[in-house]
């Protein structure tokens, strides 16, 4: 069963603390993606790769990172510098070949930094 | 940078009322897509539109690409409550695969 994992759905964490996301694709994709989507603000892009130990900013990269040693994995670690990192955190993936590029997005989780 | 602007940020409609959504963006496109996320789920893929003056149709669904590749629009016929959610368009740029989103509309209906 093809598709994108991100884990856990919900996640709590008190303030000052760094935790990282985790996102899982079998789908052979070589672009991994990572959003931010909070209410009324659409889908903002941290980060995105292209190929393995590769990556480059998105719009909002201040206080995140990320990594890309395996094709399928796609780690965001939200850092204490992040102000504000209460949000729904969005996992896609795309080809880069051909004309369909559409992206597949994982179920998302939830943050909470009390 | 490129923007995508996405009108209007929420609409009621009552069952059976038509839809729509306008997208704009300040550059020249090289792609559309379009994107339906149900409450509570995350965004699934719609269409996407390549050629300028495209047009496609998904039954009640109709997707138009201007002419100039700098706007779009998403015109559901005869809602019905199955068509809540928000619907995002996001526009490609040079490099086809990074996309930029609007902050999408937030459809309701009432049935």
């Amino acid at each position: 069963d093809g598709g994108i994992t991100q884990s856990p759905k919900y996640l709590f964490r008190k303030e000052g603390q760094n935790v990282t996301l985790s996102c899982e694709q079998n789908l052979n994709h070589d672009a991994m993606y990572w959003y931010r989507q909070d209410p009324g603000q659409g889908l903002r892009l941290i980060y995105y790769s292209q190929i393995v130990n590769d990556f480059q900013k998105g719009d909002i990269a201040e206080g995140y990172s990320v990594s890309r040693e395996k094709k399928e994995s796609f780690p965001l670690t939200v850092t204490s510098a992040q102000k504000n990192p209460t949000a729904f955190y969005l996992c896609a993936s795309s080809h880069l070949a051909g004309d369909m590029n559409e992206q597949f997005f994982g179920p998302g989780t939830r943050l909470t930094v009390l | 940078g490129q923007q995508v602007m996405q009108i209007p940020q929420y609409q009621h409609v009552q069952e059976g009322e038509d839809f729509t959504t306008y997208c704009n963006s300040s550059t020249t496109l090289s792609n559309i897509q379009w994107y339906k996320q149900r409450p509570g789920g995350h965004p699934v893929f719609l269409i996407q539109l390549v050629k300028s003056g495209e047009v496609k149709k998904q039954k009640r669904l109709t997707f138009q690409f201007g002419e100039a590749k700098k706007n779009s629009s998403l015109h559901i016929t005869a809602t019905q409550t199955t068509d809540v959610g928000t619907y995002f368009c996001a526009g490609g740029g040079g490099s086809n695969y990074k996309l930029t989103f609007g902050k999408g509309t937030l459809l309701t209906v009432n049935p």
